[in-house]
């Protein structure tokens, strides 16, 4: 089973702060990771696909960017609004896999 | 295009019982997936299959059986219930490439 590490586990910030958080993941063989948000009582929404080195990726206040040598990307969130309170997922995928291994997410509450 | 459904939204059944869920998708998706969420430990999966016909063990697939005789359907079964099957269900689809999965709404199980 492949280590795929989010943190911090839970946020809570106020409306208008900028937040980010993290996804650690195998350095060897990648191939594409994915970000995903979460509303309660909802299913979970892609973001993001990432799939190089450097990539940065961003759709309005969110953005995401991928180091795949040390393993790690970053979600940014500008001017967090009460509508961002989700769990944001990422998922790792490695080459040759058909299976997407999901890391337990980050809680985001943002507090008007 | 209704995406991914998932039938029922919710079941609640006895120890023992046996039930079926469903999953159905018009994405012309290749691969398919059955993912249970439980507090505290994201979504894990349960069985996926990589094309009609095919089928395989996920992360945690003992008690459970699956089935895909048709391209847009995978059916999620419990033969015997336990009560350490209460769960949410989630399933989910996505194309052979990168790209990301589509998911359903969830199946909310209670096992008595």
């Amino acid at each position: 089973i492949l280590n795929v590490e989010q943190s911090p586990q839970s946020l809570h910030v106020q409306e208008g702060d900028s937040t980010n958080f993290t996804c650690s993941f195998p350095s060897s063989n990648f191939y594409a990771l994915h970000w995903y948000r979460w509303e309660t009582a909802k299913s979970p929404e892609a973001l993001f696909v990432m799939t190089l080195n450097g990539d940065e990726k961003k759709k309005g206040r969110i953005s995401a960017t991928l180091n795949t040598k040390e393993g790690y990307s970053y979600l940014y969130i500008k001017g967090s609004q009460p509508e961002d309170s989700a769990t944001y997922l990422c998922a790792f995928i490695g080459g040759g896999s058909y299976i997407p291994t999901f890391g337990r997410g980050t809680s985001l509450i943002v507090h008007p | 295009n209704a995406g991914v459904t998932q039938t029922p939204k919710f079941r609640v059944l006895k120890t023992g019982q046996s039930m079926t869920l469903l999953c159905a998708q018009d994405m012309n998706h290749e691969y398919m997936y059955w993912y249970r969420q439980d507090p505290g430990m994201g979504l894990r999966l349960i069985h996926y299959s990589v094309g009609e016909g095919t089928t395989a063990k996920g992360e945690v697939p003992d008690g459970y059986n699956v089935s895909r005789l048709k391209k847009q359907n995978f059916l999620l079964g419990l033969e015997s219930a336990a009560p350490s099957q209460t769960s949410v269900y989630f399933c989910a689809s996505r194309t052979t490439s990168d790209n990301e999965q589509f998911f359903g709404p969830g199946t909310r199980l209670t096992v008595l």
